[in-house]
């Protein structure tokens, strides 16, 4: 099992310009999250998903977009990119949350808008 | 709005010696607490869940406590090694699917 992948890994942008980040889990998780980690702000969830074909907001949802088209894949858009969009996003999946299933993380995007 | 707070935000100790990291949450209403590592320039892995009907949980050298009267929980490492420094991160699950983060503590372990 690869576990969660994130795509790219790295990625340098303009301001105004969009890109999509690509998340992928091989453990038939139902719930997806998407996170993003700035330093003294610990992670924030941004969308998350409890299941295919459903997305909701989370705590900073504001200039991102997300799809759950199918089960495995959890996609955040940035359709105008800006510089306060930096950060390092991650992503991560678990079966459900009863309270008694943990989150598997991927290994981040490094995000840096110019 | 659930808040959580690390204290400190960073600790250097010495090789052998047994420590302490501390989390602090606002609303105790939560489904789980959960302690993860992350290691430089790389994702969150799991170390220990705690359910909220339980109040401590134990994996190897570490030990997680949790207090949900007072809005705490501890992790507390024994014998601490080098391989040990990391930053330790608590999260708090207060509603389905939303899990609150504190900023971390930065443990680095000396040889």
């Amino acid at each position: 099992n690869a576990g969660v992948t994130q795509t790219p890994k790295f990625r340098v942008l303009k301001t105004g310009q969009s890109m999509t980040l690509l998340c992928a889990q091989d453990m038939n998780h139902e719930y997806m999250y998407w996170y993003r980690q700035d330093p003294g702000m610990g992670l924030r969830l941004i969308h998350y998903s409890v299941g295919e074909g459903t997305t909701a907001k989370g705590e900073v949802p504001d200039g991102y977009n997300v799809s759950r088209l199918k089960k495995q894949n959890f996609l955040l858009g940035l359709e105008s990119a800006a510089p306060s969009q930096t950060s390092v996003y991650f992503c991560a999946s678990s079966y459900l949350t009863s309270g008694k299933e943990t989150q598997y993380f991927g290994p981040g995007t490094r995000l840096l808008v110019l | 709005k659930q808040e959580v707070t690390q204290i400190p935000a960073a600790l250097s100790v010495p090789e052998g010696e047994n420590l302490v990291l501390n989390c602090s949450f606002t609303d105790s209403a939560i489904y789980n607490l959960q302690w993860f590592r992350q290691d430089p320039g790389k994702g969150l892995t799991s170390l220990l869940l705690i359910q909220s009907s339980q109040r401590e949980q134990t994996s190897g050298r570490l030990n997680a406590s949790l207090d949900k009267s007072s809005g705490r929980s501890t992790l507390y490492i024994a014998a601490s090694q080098p391989g040990d420094s990391a930053t330790y991160l608590c999260a708090v699950e207060a509603n389905a699917g939303k899990s609150t983060f504190g900023d971390g503590t930065t443990l680095t372990v000396k040889p």
